[in-house]
């Protein structure tokens, strides 16, 4: 099946610095891939849409500025979350679906990491 | 109103039992459907997708959509301590097929 990579598993970094979040379709190729966030306890908050070969799509009261995304292969998306500060802390969870396959077909999430801001 | 609503529970079920989750969406255009289920710390994983009205079998997971009355339930038959987790509904956005909507989730709890 599926499978999307997503690196690292967490993170600790102080406030100020930047991080990045790697998302990886191994077997299939992906045109989109999607970016969440999860707060505990609550459920997963959708913050863009990535797109390869062109701009990310962002929901509303999400900062395209400093939450950085790059698409630039059908199998990579990134996520940069530049100047970090405690409020950042959370769990960022990536899905991809083979680009082949119709909408018929669910999603596959990555395994998540888990940011720290201290 | 929320695009895809479900009870937060938890649900508590004993072990063996049946477990039934709710899950209703607005879009009457949606035409995909999905459950996940997320264990505590880690990403969601697809159980299953309905699209067509009625049930669908997996194993021990049966979905089951109503797009009159705009409701997609689960049924977790023979429920097992290891079934205890957050299950999730997905709905697809009725505009974009490739952007879902996800309810909150509901959690259930299977007692041994």
């Amino acid at each position: 099946g599926a499978v999307v990579s997503q690196h690292p598993s967490w993170v600790i970094c102080k406030s100020g610095t930047s991080v990045k979040i790697e998302c990886r379709s191994l077997d299939f190729q992906a045109t989109t891939m999607f970016w969440y966030r999860q707060f505990p306890k609550q459920s997963l908050m959708l913050m863009a849409t990535s797109n390869e070969g062109s701009k990310a799509t962002y929901e509303q009261g999400v900062e395209k500025d400093k939450f950085l995304i790059n698409h630039a292969s059908l199998t990579l998306s990134t996520l940069t979350v530049t100047s970090a500060h405690p409020e950042d802390s959370s769990f960022y969870i990536c899905s991809a679906r083979d680009t082949g396959t119709g909408v018929n077909y669910g999603y596959t999430f990555g395994s998540g990491t888990r940011l720290t801001v201290v | 109103q929320k695009e895809v609503e479900q009870n937060s529970g938890p649900l508590s079920v004993p072990e063996g039992a049946i477990a039934s989750l709710n899950c209703t969406y607005s879009d009457r255009g949606s035409q995909s459907f999905f459950w996940y289920r997320q264990y505590s710390g880690k990403s969601p994983e697809l159980i299953m997708s309905i699209y067509s009205n009625g049930d669908k079998e997996d194993g021990r997971f049966t979905a089951q959509l109503n797009k009159a009355s705009q409701y997609v339930s689960l049924l977790i038959r023979d429920s097992q301590p290891s079934d205890s987790a957050t299950y999730l509904c997905a709905v697809n956005n009725l505009y974009n097929f490739n952007k879902f909507y996800f309810g909150s989730g509901t959690k259930l709890n299977v007692k041994p």
